[in-house]
């Protein structure tokens, strides 16, 4: 079935620092979106992308979907402790019938 | 508007034990999807209701199991449980069905299941 790989599995940041990870997928997508969970907490959604080469911000957030559709990237610049969390992408599956999520991203930011 | 509420938010059970959680969605949206959350396997989709009915299942033993009534409401069933079930169970609601619009999920807190 579909699969949506994310990397780094894990980031530590100092705090400042610039974040970035990584979604990709064997397949083209029609869309994207990307979700936060904080620790002890339940996924948020961030943004949703949809075209080809899209590029949202978000304040010190930036996400991008690839001209093929099949790769997207969610940048933070200047990480706040406040970012520490997990980051998801998740994308409809083979059928469209539902969203798979990546394994996730887990940021440590160090004050 | 309140969010998607679960119920209850902890619960330890013994193997072979059943469990049933509940979900209730925000007001007015009829998809209710459930998910099981581990640290080594991260989000994985089990079912999703609509309208009362099972539109789409991941890929689980049949020992979960679901509905929804007519209000939206949803509940998930976990028969015979095994110490591998201790788990994060969240569900998300949405307006529509998922597949359908592509539409953003409401998470809600879920429920921390541990079997022992």
């Amino acid at each position: 079935g579909q699969q949506v790989m994310q990397i780094p599995q894990y980031q530590h940041v100092q705090e400042g620092e610039d974040f970035t990870t990584y979604c990709n997928s064997s397949t083209t997508l029609s869309n994207i979106q990307w979700y936060k969970q904080r620790p002890g907490g339940h996924p948020v959604f961030l943004i949703q992308l949809v075209k080809s080469g899209e590029v949202k911000k978000q304040k010190r957030l930036t996400f991008q979907f690839g001209e093929a559709k099949k790769n997207s990237s969610l940048h933070i610049t200047a990480t706040q402790t406040t970012d520490v969390g997990t980051y998801f992408c998740a994308a409809p599956d083979n059928y469209g019938q539902n969203f798979v999520f990546g394994p996730g991203t887990r940021l440590s930011v160090l004050p | 508007k309140a969010g998607v509420t679960q119920t209850p938010r902890y619960l330890i059970k013994t193997r072979g034990q059943q469990v049933t959680l509940s979900c209730s969605p925000i007001s007015g949206h009829r998809s209710v999807s459930w998910y099981q959350q581990t640290p080594g396997q991260g989000l994985q989709f089990l079912f999703e209701y609509f309208s009362e009915t099972q539109r789409n299942k991941g890929n689980f033993p049949g020992r979960f199991s679901g509905r929804q009534f007519s209000n939206s409401r949803s509940e998930m069933n976990v028969s015979t449980l095994e110490l591998g079930d201790s788990a994060l169970y969240l569900c998300a609601s949405t307006p529509f069905l998922v597949g359908a619009y592509n539409t953003e999920a409401f998470f809600g807190q879920g429920t921390r299941l541990t079997v022992v």
